[in-house]
């Protein structure tokens, strides 16, 4: 089936030392999403990928970052986590604007980061 | 700036019965897509179901079906004859028609279907 898929799903990572989030597609979708979904929050946009064209948020803080290599893959990167980046950090896709359905985001299953 | 409310953290059904989820939103915006998206415990948020803000019919999907008020900036999930697997977290979210997918969400409604 296609899907969208986070690893890992739990991530423990120390207060300062950067971490990594994956994810990966096998929609061929041209855009994906990183969230961030803090407890009992809203889902809130970090940034996206439209092909290989990068958005950030405005709000989105320096301390995030994202690669995109190909089609398929996403990395979300925080360079320095604090205790404050704890949170489900969620992937999703889409198709692109004026291709049916484009409106619809696909996600995964979330990667649960947690700072000590 | 675009926000969306959902005042109701938690609520509960009878399996068989019916639910509303209400949901209210703020927009200067005249064009735009309203979804609800469902979040089963320990999966992958997937949707359930979306109207777009011209057309006046409300959206139904199944079960699921959607009563929008343009006018009153309301958009409410109807759950019909409830069924276990509908226990999950649902959030509306809101999208502007001209983004290139900046969803925004509301905070959720844990919906828990009783046996």
């Amino acid at each position: 089936d296609a899907m969208v898929i986070q690893n890992p799903r739990y991530q423990v990572t120390q207060f300062g030392k950067p971490v990594t989030l994956s994810c990966s597609q096998t929609l061929n979708h041209n855009v994906m999403y990183w969230y961030q979904q803090k407890s009992s929050q809203a889902p809130k946009l970090l940034f996206h990928y439209y092909d290989k064209d990068f958005n950030n948020e405005a709000d989105t803080p320096d301390n995030f970052q994202s690669r995109r290599p190909n089609t398929s893959f996403c990395f979300l990167d925080i360079r320095s986590p604090g205790l404050g980046d704890a949170a489900m950090y969620l992937c999703a896709t889409s198709r692109d604007r004026g291709r049916g359905d484009w409106e619809t985001q696909y996600f995964g299953p979330g990667t649960r980061l947690l700072v000590l | 700036a675009q926000t969306v409310t959902q005042s109701q953290p938690e609520m509960s059904v009878q399996e068989a019965e019916t639910v509303t989820l209400s949901c209210t939103y703020d927009t200067s915006e005249n064009n735009y897509y309203l979804f609800w998206y469902k979040q089963p415990p320990s999966r992958q948020m997937i949707l359930v179901i979306r109207q777009e803000a011209y057309k006046q019919q409300n959206a139904t999907e199944n079960r699921f079906s959607v009563n929008f008020q343009k006018a009153a900036k309301s958009f409410s999930l109807k759950i019909s004859d409830s069924q276990l697997g509908d226990t999950a977290m649902y959030f509306c979210a809101f999208m502007e028609r001209g983004s290139q997918g900046n969803l925004i969400f509301g905070k959720g409604t844990k919906l828990s279907v009783k046996p």
